[in-house]
């Protein structure tokens, strides 16, 4: 059974730069959040998808949005990327948007120059 | 006052031994409250949920206080696979925010 899967797992953009992370979650799962992890800080929520559609959104900018496909996988996209915004992004899923516990995908490092 | 705050540590405890820490949060609409365990460049991965009467998982063992706003992680006959980050979590209904702590770093010394 697939845990959940995240691609690419190293990405390296320049400041203004546009980039999208894609995600799949774990088997029978149609809830996928997106979290930011700085270094030694928590993870961020930064939104959660359920039914193709944007459920709950965290104190982020317009400059990331998101997409959640038929199948359930989604993607994070973030626009004019800023020094700022390199950090470890977290996918997780969960059962339905009503279920709170959360698997994590490994994770996809974004190192912006 | 932050909305949900840990010890950053690091807590350095001797292999055997038995080890706490508390996580408070600020929201009292907050309803639900979960562990999770990061080991080093890796993904969180969830140790367990907290219930309002407490709740055992082998050797783990999570508490909620309500009216003091706390939960609480006890590490009992601590092992060296133990060291990690301890993240604590919370979700409030209302308005469905999921907040993550920045997480207490313990090593266990052999």
């Amino acid at each position: 059974d697939a845990g959940v899967t995240q691609s690419p797992t190293h990405l390296i953009k320049t400041r203004g730069q546009q980039v999208t992370l894609r995600c799949s979650p774990k088997s029978g799962h149609d809830t996928v959040s997106w979290y930011q992890q700085a270094l030694g800080q928590g993870p961020q929520f930064i939104f959660q998808y359920y039914e193709e559609e944007e459920r709950q959104r965290g104190n982020f900018p317009d400059r990331f949005s998101g997409h959640q496909f038929p199948n359930y996988s989604s993607e994070l996209n973030v626009n004019a990327l800023l020094l700022g915004d390199s950090a470890l992004y977290l996918c997780a899923s969960s059962l339905s948007a009503d279920v709170y516990e959360q698997y994590f995908g490994p994770g996809t490092r974004l190192t912006v120059t | 006052r932050k909305e949900v705050e840990q010890d950053p540590g690091p807590f350095n405890v001797p292999e055997g031994a038995t080890v706490a820490f508390n996580c408070t949060y600020s929201n009292s609409a907050s309803q639900s409250f979960f562990w999770y365990r990061q080991d080093c460049r890796k993904e969180p991965k969830l140790l367990m949920s907290v219930y309002s009467s407490g709740n055992e998982d082998g050797r783990f063992t999570a508490q909620l206080n309500r009216a003091s706003q706390y939960i609480s992680l006890l590490i009992r006959d601590s092992k060296l696979s133990d060291s990690a980050t301890y993240l604590c979590v919370v979700r409030t209904w209302r308005d469905d925010k999921i907040i993550f702590g920045k997480g207490t770093r313990l090593h266990i010394l052999p």
